[in-house]
This record gives structure tokens, C-alpha cells and sequence, in this order.
């Protein structure tokens, strides 16, 4: 069974651009969450994807979009580029959207620096 | 708005100890709380996870308790190894029915070093 992927594994941008970042969740699962986690904090949640809609998002602006393909694997989008959007972008994949006690799994991350 | 503290932010022991990690979270309406452990530059592996009905669960040499009514959790590491070295990570899944599921609000770790 193949775990959560995330690639890339580092990317460094510069203030203003763009940027795509990529998760295969684990197989079987239809749930794709994505967190931001910034240099000595915890992971915020950004927003979730079932079934190829968004189902739910944290407080985070429109410039972060996604989306999630029939294979439930996601993307992430980060539009204009800020310096604060330096972290560590997390997504975790899962069986199931609500009512479930089971975990999530996590990716090992994509390491995003903006100048 | 839920909000999730843990304490200490950073802890250093030597190898053998028994050691106790805090969570404290400010709305008790939950449907699990977990422990999860990070690796320096890695991603999150779930140790254990709690529902808001039980009280404790327990994984080999760690054991989490749970009183919602107090909001807090705790994570007992027995015998600490120069391994368990990582930064420990609680969460909680907001909302009495499980629609919440997957949106976790995290607190800010607590660093675990322990040396030979």
C-alpha cells in the first residue's frame, strides 16, 4: 500500500508569483486536507477536498485555491506570493469525511521558501 | 474559536526518564483528540488517538489521558529513549458529530530531547 506523496520536496519562489503543489493520497481514500505549518508552529488548516469539492477551509485568504481530481489526488494553489507564506505545506489523506475516529495520514511535506 | 496550548514548548531529559507532555484546549466540545509525533523536517505520524467518550489510550510505552471537561490531555512517555527524540504534536477534531473530521486545530508542539 503506497503512502501519502507530496512532491515537491523543496521549491523556492519569489514574492508575487505563483505556486502548485501537489498530493497522491494514500489508496482507497477520497479525503485530501492541506495544512500550513510555519517554521516552530503547529499545522493550520487550510481546507479539505472530498470527493473533488471543498469542504470546509480555514481562515485563510482566496489566493490559496485547490483542487482534487477523480483519482483523489490534489493540488494547491498559491496565488501573489508572500514572504509569510514560508513554511511547510502538509496534506493528509483519509478513508472518509465525517464520522469517522479513524486517523488521517500525512504526507512528508512541501518545503515552499518566497523571497 | 478553539484554541490549543501545549506545555512545556520544549523539554530535554536524559535516557530512562519518565516524562509527561501537556495539552490544554479552550472549547470542550470535541470528537477525538490526538498525539502526533514530527520529525525534524518530516511529516506527522498519529501515536494515538482519543475519542471524546473514552478517558485514556495507551500504545506500548505511551499512554494518553483525556478530560474534556477540563480540556486537557496528557501524554506519559515511560522509559524515554534517545529515540523518541522529535517535536509531539496535539490536536484536537472540532464539533460534537464527526462533520469536523479532518479539519484538526493543532497546538504549537512541545520539543522532546532525550540524551544518552
Amino acid at each position: 500500500e503506497t503512502g501519502v506523496t507530496q512532491s515537491p520536496t523543496h521549491l523556492i519562489k519569489t514574492r508575487g508569483q505563483q505556486v502548485t503543489l501537489r498530493c497522491s493520497s494514500q489508496s482507497g481514500h477520497n479525503t485530501v486536507s492541506w495544512y500550513q505549518q510555519a517554521l516552530g508552529q503547529g499545522p493550520q488548516f487550510i481546507f479539505q477536498y472530498y470527493r473533488e469539492e471543498e469542504n470546509g477551509r480555514g481562515n485563510f485568504p482566496p489566493r490559496f485555491s485547490g483542487l482534487q481530481f477523480p483519482n483523489y489526488s490534489s493540488e494547491l494553489n498559491v496565488n501573489a506570493l508572500e514572504l509569510d507564506d514560508s513554511a511547510l505545506y502538509l496534506c493528509a489523506s483519509s478513508p472518509r469525511s465525517s464520522g469517522s475516529q479513524e486517523t488521517q495520514y500525512f504526507g512528508p511535506g512541501t518545503r515552499l521558501l518566497v523571497l | 474559536k478553539q484554541e490549543v496550548t501545549q506545555i512545556p514548548a520544549a523539554l530535554s531529559v536524559p535516557e530512562g526518564e519518565n516524562l509527561v507532555l501537556n495539552c490544554s484546549f479552550t472549547d470542550s466540545a470535541i470528537y477525538n483528540l490526538q498525539w502526533f509525533r514530527q520529525d525534524p523536517g518530516k511529516g506527522l505520524t498519529s501515536l494515538l488517538l482519543i475519542q471524546s467518550s473514552q478517558r485514556e489510550q495507551t500504545s506500548g510505552r505511551l499512554n494518553a489521558s483525556l478530560d474534556k471537561s477540563s480540556g486537557r490531555s496528557t501524554l506519559y512517555i515511560a522509559a524515554s529513549q534517545p529515540g523518541d527524540s522529535a517535536t509531539y504534536l496535539c490536536a484536537v477534531t472540532p464539533g460534537a458529530g464527526g462533520t469536523s473530521y479532518g479539519k484538526l486545530t493543532f497546538g504549537q508542539g512541545t520539543i522532546l530531547t532525550v540524551h544518552p
